[in-house]
């Protein structure tokens, strides 16, 4: 139990082009997904909250127009990297936890981004 | 800002060797810790979440320690396998109105070699 999927897995987009990215949980619903980056050689760093039917909060240096996160069911949050440019390619992972006071976050299997 | 530190980078160990590795933070409040595996084109695996000083987590071959007074946890795994090659992950959870957003480590890469 307790599994997230993530779609696409790997994408190449041309610089000014938006693209979205979707973070299921497919087994349980999650009221809070949360949103991370990997770039290379760098650890895992928060992005952004999103909770089910309110706004997301981000994390301070990530800018909230750039990265729109809509997380409209207990089941889906995406994040959309709008007008991506190069200095956006990494590796985007999201995790969800199966209650609001539950301790344990389930990861999705990350998507690679790649803006030329 | 919490700071994570995970050592060593990398490992690498013989089938069926015993080996252990450390993860570092302040010894300031925070809420619990994280160990996960992560493989190659996989998800992350939760393997512990751990809150109380002393705590002490088993699963399988694979435990883990706390100590938050002088802030470190262990990860021991008993008798590697090459299917235990994997990133162990661990991850600082602040608590409070900071819950679940989680600072990670760098990782530590294993590597077993039959």
């Amino acid at each position: 139990g307790a599994v997230v999927s993530q779609h696409p897995s790997r994408v190449i987009c041309k610089s000014g082009t938006s693209v979205k990215i979707e973070c299921r949980s497919l087994d349980f619903q999650a009221t809070t997904m949360f949103w991370y980056r990997q770039f290379p050689k760098q650890s895992l760093m928060l992005m952004a909250t999103s909770n089910e039917g309110s706004k997301a909060t981000y994390e301070q240096g990530v800018e909230k127009d750039k990265f729109l996160i809509n997380h409209a069911s207990l089941t889906l949050s995406t994040l959309t990297v709008t007008s991506a440019h190069p200095e956006d390619s990494s590796f985007y992972i999201c995790s969800a936890r199966v209650g609001f006071h539950a301790d344990t976050q389930y990861f999705g299997p990350g998507t690679r981004l790649t803006v030329l | 800002i919490l700071n994570v530190e995970q050592s060593p980078q990398s490992l690498h160990v013989q089938e069926g060797d015993s080996t252990n590795f450390t993860c570092s933070f302040p010894s300031s409040n925070f809420y619990a810790l994280h160990w996960y595996r992560w493989e190659t084109a996989k998800s992350p695996e939760a393997l512990f979440v751990m809150t109380l000083n002393g705590d002490e987590k088993k699963k399988g071959r694979i435990s883990a320690t706390l100590n938050t007074k002088e802030g470190y946890s262990y990860l021991y795994i008993k008798g590697s396998q090459p299917e235990d090659s994997a990133t162990y992950l661990c991850a600082l959870d602040p608590g409070g109105t900071s819950y679940g957003k989680l600072t990670f480590g760098q990782g530590t890469i294993l590597t077993v070699h039959p």
